[in-house]
């Protein structure tokens, strides 16, 4: 079975650019959650979906961002406008529906905001 | 609030060497979760393993065991003759459950990481 895909695996863009990141969740899960990683920050949770309603959004650090889920198989969390701080590595990883079960994450994507 | 706390930010050990990292973890729940991930340095997060806070039995997986103790709120991993293919940043995560009136939620934290090296 394929596991969480995330594209595009790098990005680079520049300082007031849109940029819209994609994950596909493995099939039959219920959850699909988005992480932020920075080295300053550690691994944060941004905002997760439960069968494609968003759940919690605390984590989303401003009104920049926003995520949306319009099917069960695809996600996507874009920064409108990015800026340099926004530089980080960005995990999508879902589960099935128990809330016993673990989360599996995709392979991330690289963003640099010059 | 829930908190995980890895006290070591890095570790350095040579081959064959065994290795604890530790991860201690706070909760007023009294049903969570707690996990491990590996990190490599090809940078998926990897998951090694899930423990209920009912069960504080030991676990084993080859050269990696886990040591539960509620009493002390600690979940440490050892691996056991360490292999240079076990450098990575090695995650801790707590999970608490809670229900509303239509569906199931979690809180899911990290802890800050221990970045193991493994030197030949």
């Amino acid at each position: 079975d394929a596991g969480v895909i995330q594209s595009p695996r790098h990005e680079v863009t520049e300082m007031g650019q849109e940029v819209t990141l994609r994950c596909k969740p493995i099939s039959g899960h219920d959850y699909l959650f988005w992480y932020r990683q920075t080295m300053m920050r550690g691994l944060e949770l941004l905002i997760y979906f439960n069968n494609n309603v968003p759940i919690d959004d605390s984590g989303m650090p401003e009104d920049r961002f926003s995520a949306k889920m319009p099917n069960a198989s695809f996600s996507t969390l874009k920064i409108q406008p990015s800026e340099p701080r926004d530089s980080a590595v960005y995990f999508c990883a879902s589960r099935p529906g128990l809330p016993t079960d673990t989360q599996y994450f995709g392979p991330g994507t690289r963003l640099t905001v010059l | 609030a829930q908190k995980v706390t890895q006290a070591q930010t890095e570790i350095s050990v040579v081959e064959k060497e065994d290795v604890t990292l530790d991860c201690v973890y706070e909760t007023r729940d009294t049903t969570y979760y707690l996990f491990w991930y590996k990190q490599p340095p090809s940078g998926e997060l990897v998951f090694l393993i899930r423990r209920n806070s009912f069960d504080e039995q030991n676990e084993i997986s080859g050269r990696y065991s886990w040591n539960f103790q509620k009493s002390t709120s600690s979940f440490n991993f050892t691996i056991t003759a360490s292999q240079v293919v076990d450098s990575a940043v090695y995650f801790c995560a707590l999970s608490e459950i809670f229900t509303t009136r239509d569906n199931y939620g979690q809180n899911f934290v990290f802890g800050p990481g221990t970045r193991l090296s493994v030197l030949p």
